[in-house]
């Protein structure tokens, strides 16, 4: 069966860095793509970034220099960090595999 | 980026008619390998984003063959028949023929 399950801190400081954790059951790293999706209160989805099967990497373009994502494959676990994070970036973030599977996502609030 | 458009619909849809969501593309989603890199989703109020078809018009695994996926290289109409209660939430396409990758804003679909 597979699972996604995304956690991180549910408060982050301003102008401080987020870090989001996909873990991952049922399929490979190696095998599947994973990205990373967020989702504003009452807002649509934007696509962050992405780490496919291979390792290649990336990322949205208004977001890109604040971004980085990476893997460990043998804890099948997926990394997100953004920096400077401002008000604007409280949202709920997801982690989708392949596109069929979802977490069920992090409310991340920028807050002082 | 790619851009994705999405249509309004007219709200509330009767129960056991048809609906039609409409998305449109600022480049072709068309690869050389012939396929159309279309996701349409399904976002139901409190849960994470379904996939309902990609490449357009292949629904996904255990997905009702009342959702129906068609479409040019830039123009897309998602056609779900018979609407159910079940159905109502915002829809999104999203387009996966390139990096960055992009989401329309959602159409929302309200049940009569």
């Amino acid at each position: 069966q597979v699972q996604l399950k995304e956690s991180g801190p549910d408060l982050v400081q301003p102008s401080q860095t987020l870090s989001l954790t996909c873990t991952v059951s049922g399929f490979s790293l190696t095998s599947y793509g994973v990205s990373w999706v967020r989702q504003p209160p009452g807002k649509g989805l934007e696509w962050i970034a992405a780490i496919s099967s291979g390792g290649s990497t990336y990322y949205n373009s208004v977001l890109k220099s604040r971004l980085s994502i990476s893997r460990d494959t043998s804890k099948s676990q997926v990394f997100l960090k953004m920096n400077s994070l401002q008000t604007e970036d409280t949202a709920m973030y997801f982690c989708a595999g392949n596109w069929d599977y979802w977490g069920q996502g992090v409310m991340v609030t920028v807050s002082s | 980026d790619i851009v994705m458009t999405q249509g309004v619909l007219p709200n509330p849809v009767p129960s056991g008619e048809s609906a039609s969501i409409t998305c449109r593309s600022s480049k072709s989603l068309v690869y050389k390998d012939g396929k159309t890199y279309l996701n349409w989703f399904l976002q139901r109020p409190g849960q994470s984003p379904q996939l309902l078809t990609y490449w357009m018009s292949t629904r996904a695994s255990g997905v009702s063959d009342r959702f129906s996926g068609s479409g040019s290289g830039t123009y897309f109409t998602l056609k779900i028949s018979r609407v159910r209660a079940e159905d109502a939430g915002v829809y999104y396409c999203q387009q996966v023929r390139e990096y960055p990758l992009t989401f329309g804003s959602g159409t929302k679909l309200e049940i009569k």
